[in-house]
């Protein structure tokens, strides 16, 4: 157990519609990783905060957003959902940019 | 194109060989890791290297960062079932960016 958790564990939705991810880190950790990896893929990165700001942002999509709340903890939106959207959704956290623990993932399978 | 090209991309051996995978780059990180990830799970930290020409041991598994730290290897030894998964490097540049390989797909069979 990393001590990152992530709910919910699987998400069933429709093209189009709207979702939301939750994350919360480790205990003390300040940084939230968003990764997504579809099937037999690498980890695609997507965004980073660090203590409610973002500080990095990589291949996300503009139909997707992230923020960081006062408690640490991250939600990933995703809307207008497309088919080729449904993979697995990490959450990463980590007291530096060195070592980051990995949720168990949200798979999300769009219909 | 990736960052980090992890090779090889598939491995498939038997109980008991050797094996090394390899991770390079052209960019100089400040710090990289290994990660294994078994089928539907999130990534698991095996290593942290940090200093060029670290070797680091974890039982079986021998890390090394290049001394110029762009690359990284990954020896097993004595492989086993229990070692297989997806093994992904990921590098941490000096603007807090990091990046992962694609990874390399190990099987090892009884």
């Amino acid at each position: 157990d990393s001590g990152v958790t992530q709910t919910p564990k699987h998400l069933i939705t429709a093209t189009g519609q709207r979702v939301t991810l939750r994350c919360s880190p480790r205990s003390g950790d300040l940084s939230v990783y968003w990764y997504q990896q579809s099937l037999d893929q690498g980890l695609q990165f997507l965004i980073q905060y660090y203590n409610g700001e973002e500080r990095a942002k990589g291949n996300i999509l503009e139909r997707f957003s992230a923020q960081q709340f006062p408690d640490l903890h991250s939600e990933l939106n995703l809307s207008s959902l497309e088919l080729g959207d449904s993979a697995l959704y990490f959450c990463a956290s980590s007291v530096d940019n060195n070592e980051q623990f990995f949720g168990p993932g949200t798979r999300l399978t769009v219909l | 194109t990736q960052l980090l090209e992890q090779s090889p991309q598939f491995l498939s051996i038997q109980e008991g060989e050797n094996l090394t995978v390899y991770c390079n780059s052209s960019s100089v990180f400040s710090s990289l890791q290994w990660y294994r990830q078994e089928p539907g799970e999130g990534p698991v930290l095996l290593v942290t290297v940090v200093t060029g020409g670290e070797v680091k041991k974890l039982k079986r598994l021998t890390f090394q960062f290049g001394d110029a730290r762009k690359d990284s290897s990954l020896h097993i030894t004595a492989a086993q079932p229990g070692d297989t998964g997806l093994y992904l490097c990921a590098g941490a540049q000096y603007n807090n960016d990091m990046r992962f390989g694609a990874g390399t797909r190990l099987t090892v069979k009884p």
